[in-house]
């Protein structure tokens, strides 16, 4: 069974630049989560996604960041315009949505922002 | 809002035990769980309980949960170098409201 993918793996760029992560999730699961990681911290929860509608936003800074999942499956988080302090890695975690809410990560993408 | 809170660092030695705690506050937390992070890696999910146990093993790991302390453990049992890593403990009121700790950065000595 193939895994949670992301791309890119890593980025560079310059505060006020925009960006886009995008995320494949296990085949089959319905939830699918953003989280940011700071260094040094555990990750934050940004959205969740139950199929393609959002289930919780709550800490998600929508001044500036934005996340959509067409037809349930695929997602990309985008930041426009990013600050220094949206420095971290950005994880994307997929789950059957039932059971025991089991989460499985992608390998994240880090982002840098100068 | 909720928080998890743990310990940041722990160093034991080859073979020997490894209790990694963690306080949460969430009295609607329905599972519990430990993830371990290697360097440059996602997060790998290790164990769960639910709240309605007291404890679950599953071969060298040993989850305690303490409900009235809102208490979790996670014991490792002849801790060896590759369990070094970065543990964390979430919790999550049936798979929505997660919450993560700051995890606790394992070190096994030789």
């Amino acid at each position: 069974e193939a895994g949670v993918a992301q791309s890119p793996r890593y980025k560079i760029i310059e505060k006020r630049q925009s960006v886009a992560f995008w995320c494949n999730p296990i085949s089959g699961h319905a939830t699918l989560y953003w989280y940011q990681q700071i260094l040094g911290q555990g990750p934050k929860l940004l959205i969740q996604f139950q199929n393609n509608g959002v289930v919780d936003d709550s800490q998600l800074p929508k001044d500036r960041f934005s996340a959509e999942r067409l037809k349930g499956v695929d997602s990309t988080l985008k930041i426009q315009p990013a600050k220094l302090e949206d420095s971290a890695v950005y994880l994307c975690a997929s789950s059957p949505g039932t059971k025991d809410y089991e989460q499985y990560f992608g390998p994240g993408t880090r982002l840098t922002v100068t | 809002g909720e928080d998890v809170e743990q310990s940041l660092f722990l160093s034991v030695r080859e073979g020997d035990s490894s209790v990694i705690n963690c306080t949460y506050t969430d009295s609607s937390s329905t599972y519990l769980y430990w993830y371990k992070q290697e360097p440059g890696a996602g997060l790998q999910l290790l164990t769960y309980i639910f709240s309605n146990m007291d404890m679950k093993q599953d071969q060298r790991l040993t989850v305690l949960l303490n409900k009235k302390d809102k208490h979790l453990s996670l014991r490792i049992a002849d801790t060896q170098t590759g369990d070094s890593a970065i543990y964390f403990c979430a919790e999550s009121n049936y798979g929505q409201n997660f919450v993560f700790g700051p995890g606790t950065r394992l070190s096994v000595l030789p």
